[in-house]
């Protein structure tokens, strides 16, 4: 397997502009997770799907934020608009089931800018 | 929910040096415990992890760490560190379906 694959792996937009990430898990992974990276916050969970329903997105900022699962074999994690303070490395993993016990294999990353 | 703390921002040790980078959490049952690395422009990779057991967890790349419930802790070691281990280690914890990640502890390696 190819791992988690993610896209774009570098992003630059501008201020206002909306903003599309896209992960790919493992194929067979029940579970997918987006984190956001920054040097201030360090690793944050924004929201987790198991079996493509939302279970948790209490760490979505804000509005602007929303991320989608609509199969299980796809993922985007959208901003709009989007704003400089979003800038960031955002993760995607996957895991091959729900459960406190399992371990998450990680995208590579976008790195977003906006300017 | 949990919660992961590394008390360490950056660590420096030597080539061929012992090396331990510390982990409490915070939990109301039993924890699943992580740790990953992440080299530069890279995504993170599992170490190893602990959920039951043998208290002392052997992984990859010769690290180890060990469980302390009385401590609420999870370090990790090497006995030998290598130029090649220069990254950004990872504790988390898993609890309530998710996971959560400390903030990291970033490791110079010196000549």
């Amino acid at each position: 397997d190819a791992g988690v694959i993610q896209s774009p792996r570098h992003e630059v937009t501008e201020m206002g502009q909306e903003v599309t990430l896209r992960c790919k898990p493992i194929s067979g992974h029940n579970s997918l997770f987006w984190y956001r990276q920054t040097m201030m916050r360090g690793l944050e969970l924004l929201i987790y799907f198991n079996n493509n329903v939302p279970i948790d997105d209490s760490g979505m900022p804000e509005d602007r934020f929303s991320a989608k699962m609509p199969n299980a074999s796809f993922s985007t994690l959208k901003i709009q608009p989007s704003e400089p303070r979003d800038s960031a490395v955002y993760f995607c993993a996957s895991s091959p089931r729900q459960g406190s016990n399992t371990e998450a294999f990680f995208g590579q990353g976008t790195r977003l800018t906006v300017v | 929910a949990q919660s992961v703390t590394q008390p360490d921002i950056h660590i420096t040790v030597s080539e061929g040096a012992s090396l331990e980078l510390r982990c409490n959490y915070s939990y109301g049952a039993t924890p699943y415990l992580f740790w990953y690395v992440q080299s530069p422009g890279q995504g993170l990779q599992l170490l190893l992890k602990y959920f039951s057991g043998d208290t002392l967890v052997q992984g990859i790349k010769g690290f180890e760490a060990e469980f302390k419930r009385s401590q609420s802790s999870f370090n990790l070691r090497k006995p030998s560190v290598h130029w090649s281990d220069a990254a950004e280690y990872f504790c988390a914890v898993g609890g309530n379906n998710d996971m959560r990640f400390g903030a990291g502890t970033r490791l110079t390696v010196k000549p």
